[in-house]
């Protein structure tokens, strides 16, 4: 399976404040790279699919990158909302595997 | 809009069969690809398997010898089954659809249900 790592686990932000979150793969998965959040007793949503397809309804502020094994997503500009965890996903190869999330947290 | 909802009971004994069934409405089931997945209290996220609408299925190697899927049509529904459950099942189970078509990209879930093993 395709280990999906991301850095941090968690981090303290403000309103307004830009974000970088990152997710490296195990092995190179060209850009089959999705992003999702999930708010506290919620489901995932995908926000990006392709490493940098922004989804239909999601914020411009939301932005992904990267391709091979790094990848980046970035908020550009925290809003309230945004609080979250956030979840990256390989779909390059069966199992689709996650990484253990990124909690973003209020400073 | 297209919703997913899952159902089933929300505790199960050890060693026995956890069963969940996924309803799908706005949307036929019959055009796409449908998942599970489960996610252990403050852990992440682990696919548990797939399911075409033909009823073929391709389960996580970690859990094949456990996990049976099926889907029925007529009622736009899909289900799970994970026999022989232990402590490390518990989790919140989520059904999803994968709007790719085999993507594993995943647009719609269910709210997902919380499903505890305990005697």
């Amino acid at each position: 399976d395709i280990q999906m790592t991301q850095s941090p686990s968690s981090l303290s932000a403000s309103v307004g404040d830009r974000v970088i979150i990152t997710c490296r793969a195990s092995q190179s998965i060209s850009n089959y790279l999705n992003w999702y959040q999930q708010e506290p007793g919620k489901a995932p949503k995908l926000l990006i699919s392709a490493a940098s397809s922004l989804q239909s309804g999601v914020p411009s502020r939301f932005s992904g990158s990267g391709s091979g094994t790094d990848f980046t997503l970035t908020i550009s500009t925290l809003q309230p909302e945004d609080f979250a965890t956030y979840h990256c996903q390989q779909s390059y190869s069966t199992p689709p595997t996650f990484g253990q999330g990124t909690k973003v947290e209020f400073k | 809009q297209v919703q997913l909802q899952e159902s089933g009971p929300g505790l199960v004994k050890p060693s026995e069969t956890l069963s969940l069934t996924c309803t799908v409405s706005g949307g036929s089931i019959s055009s796409y690809q449908w998942t599970w997945i489960r996610q252990p209290a403050g852990k992440g996220l682990e696919w548990i398997g797939r399911i075409f609408n033909s009823g073929s299925t391709y389960y996580n190697p970690s859990l094949k010898s456990r996990v049976t899927m099926s889907v029925e049509t007529s009622k736009n529904q899909f289900s799970l089954k994970l026999n022989s459950v232990n402590a490390a099942d518990t989790a919140v189970y989520y059904c999803a659809r994968d709007g790719l078509g085999g993507g594993d990209q995943f647009d719609y879930w269910g709210q997902g249900t919380l499903v505890t093993v305990s005697s």
